[in-house]
Parts: C-alpha cells; sequence; structure tokens
C-alpha cells in the first residue's frame, strides 16, 4: 500500500484555470505538507497541517486553497493558474510538526503541474 | 540567514566511494538531514545527524560538523542505482526544514 498518495500524476492546463490536487497519507500521521520543487531543484514548503488545523502559511499567494477534511487528507486547490505555477507539487507528512529526529518526513510520488 | 550550499552535479564510477558536500547557515540548529531523491520520483529520508561525528549506515554515511556549519554524505561500493539526487536540509527557525537545491550524482560503469 502506498504511504502517501497524491493524484493526478501529471496536470497540464492553460493559463487562467483552476485545477485540485488530492493527497491521501495511511500513516496515521498528525502533520500534513504541501511542498513545491522548482525547476531549480528547490524544495520549498508552503502549507503545513497538524490534526486539520494550518499551521503553517510561507507567503503563497491566495490563489493556493489548501483544504484538511481530515487528517489524512490534504488538498490543494489552484485558482487562476499562472505561467509561473509549473513545478512538481509535493504532497508528505510527518507524525509530529516540527523536524526532528525520529520524525520523518515521508513524500508523495509528486504532481506535475505544467501551465500552458 | 539560512543558507545551504551544495554542489549542483558530481559523477563517480560503479564501485568506487563519492563525498557528497554540504555548507549551512542557521540561525539555531536542530540537526541536518540528508534525503535521496531519484529523477522523478519523491525524496526518501537517508539520514539525520545532530551530534559531531560520523554516523555509519550500511554503504552510506553522514558526517557533521557543528562548529564548521558542514556535513558531508559518503557512498560506498558504488552502485548504478545510487544515480540520484542528495538533498541536504536543516531545521529553519519556524522548525519546518530548508533544503538545498539538492547534488545530482551520475554513477558511471
Amino acid at each position: 500500500d502506498t504511504a502517501v498518495s497524491q493524484t493526478p500524476k501529471y496536470l497540464v492546463t492553460q493559463m487562467g484555470n483552476d485545477k485540485s490536487i488530492k493527497c491521501e497519507q495511511n500513516l496515521g500521521h498528525d502533520t500534513m505538507y504541501w511542498y513545491k520543487q522548482d525547476s531549480k531543484k528547490f524544495l520549498k514548503i508552503m502549507f503545513s497541517y497538524n490534526n486539520k488545523e494550518l499551521i503553517i502559511n510561507e507567503t503563497v499567494p491566495n490563489r493556493f486553497s489548501p483544504k484538511s477534511p481530515d487528517k489524512a487528507h490534504l488538498n490543494l486547490h489552484i485558482n487562476s493558474l499562472e505561467l509561473g505555477d509549473s513545478a512538481v507539487y509535493f504532497c508528505a507528512s510527518s507524525q509530529a510538526d516540527r523536524a526532528s529526529y525520529g520524525n520523518t518526513i515521508y513524500f508523495g510520488e509528486g504532481s506535475w503541474l505544467t501551465v500552458v | 540567514g539560512q543558507n545551504i550550499d551544495q554542489p549542483t552535479e558530481m559523477t563517480a564510477t560503479e564501485g568506487a566511494i563519492v563525498q557528497i558536500n554540504c555548507t549551512y547557515q542557521t540561525s539555531g540548529f536542530n540537526g541536518l538531514f540528508w534525503y535521496q531523491q531519484h529523477a522523478g520520483e519523491a525524496p526518501t529520508f537517508l539520514s539525520y545527524n545532530v551530534l559531531d561525528g560520523l554516523e555509519e549506515k550500511g554503504r552510506f554515511s553522514s558526517f557533521l560538523s557543528r562548529s564548521k556549519g558542514y556535513s558531508y554524505l559518503l557512498l560506498k561500493e558504488l552502485q548504478m542505482k545510487d544515480s540520484a539526487s542528495y538533498l541536504c536540509a536543516v531545521p529553519g527557525s519556524n522548525y519546518q526544514l530548508i533544503w538545498g537545491a539538492g547534488t545530482k550524482l551520475i554513477i558511471k560503469p
């Protein structure tokens, strides 16, 4: 069974469209994340949720809206897509909400978003 | 400020040893992580160092010097499957990981 699964894996869409990426984890973790990996391969945290509560919002544009219906799910909705949104978006989860020993972050396989 | 530097790309030969360096600057220090990311796949955890010294885990070892803001990942007996990017990361002031851009390791037969 996949620990952190996200869909879709590939998404090509036009500028101005609205799209969603879904994520689910079956690890029983309390914390979930959305990361963005750009063309230069930097991983940057976008959002972090702990038990459905938003705890980290790293100055991401308002067009990005995460939603966590329960602690096993964290979806990402993006409005009015722009060319610069093209990237790989990784969902992830961990037991605790702070990077520390034993708090390994488990990543989903990524969603490749291309805005044309 | 908070910053992580790693070489962009390295090449090594199958069966050899390679050392991937990482230097970091953080306002505090709460450990250093190494992750492996194969092309087109998710990053996966390799190691965590919080004390100075070498931590060995099979063919992979990770070293930390807190006074120098320096770590390295040592890969021995390289195999073709070790071709991947290796990401160094440290917790930032908000306790979330700050990631380096990764070192792409190319293994040649």
